[in-house]
């Protein structure tokens, strides 16, 4: 059972335009919501995150909106650049605390074109 | 920042072998450490969570007696793959989580391939 789900397993994008990469869940008890970008045979590196108690995070050329109702969130990455090229993992717990595990989708490999 | 190292980065075994990957954060204290597989196009699975001083607890389906993990230190885990074999082959990579902090800082990973 896919408890988080990132259904679009790539996106093409112009360099200088938005990527929006979307995600989606199933667990309601999920309460903090991270994303992730991560390069061939490298480890995740952390990029954004939200707690359920918020809507909106915003962090330079990266926001992440989340809809607690519909359980989904996006990252918009505005303006995308090439470096931005990557695959990006959604992940999401159920608290927070050292103990805490994440849960991952699939991940969504983005390319961004010159 | 918070960095967590992990070797080897990439390791070729033979089958029947055993390989041992090593994690640790070099400038913060582990209170757990989480271990996790990835094969290609796929997500990142996680496998286990360790915490200092105690037994790992695995996740459902993982074989505790295939992969040993040892979280003797606040600063270093390790994995061991006992008896590889080709099915082994896979991405490892580890995380760690700060002691009275919340936040995960992922290892660069270990390229297992078992031939």
């Amino acid at each position: 059972d896919q408890q988080v789900k990132q259904n679009s397993p790539s996106l093409s994008v112009q360099e200088g335009r938005i990527s929006i990469l979307n995600c989606d869940y199933t667990n309601s008890m999920f309460d903090y919501f991270l994303w992730y970008k991560k390069y061939p045979a490298e480890g995740p590196t952390f990029l954004i995150s939200i707690s359920s108690i918020k809507d909106k995070n915003e962090d330079g050329r990266f926001t992440v909106f989340l809809n607690k109702s519909a359980k989904h969130l996006s990252l918009h990455i505005v303006p995308s650049q090439p470096g931005d090229s990557a695959v990006y993992f959604c992940a999401a717990t159920t608290n927070t605390g050292a103990n805490s595990k994440l849960t991952f989708g699939k991940g969504i490999t983005l390319s961004v074109r010159p | 920042g918070a960095v967590v190292s992990q070797h080897p980065s990439w390791v070729i075994c033979k089958s029947g072998t055993s390989v041992k990957i090593e994690c640790r954060s070099l400038d913060f204290q582990a209170t757990t450490m989480f271990w996790y597989r990835q094969f290609p196009k796929q997500s990142l699975m996680l496998m286990a969570t360790s915490n200092e001083g105690s037994k790992a607890t695995y996740e459902q389906g993982v074989e505790k007696d295939k992969f040993l993990i040892n979280h003797a230190s606040l600063t270093l885990s390790t994995l061991t793959v006992t008896s590889a074999h080709p099915e082994d082959s896979s991405f490892y990579i580890c995380s760690a989580s700060a002691v009275g902090g919340y936040g995960y800082t992922f290892g660069s990973g270990t390229r297992l391939t078992v031939v």
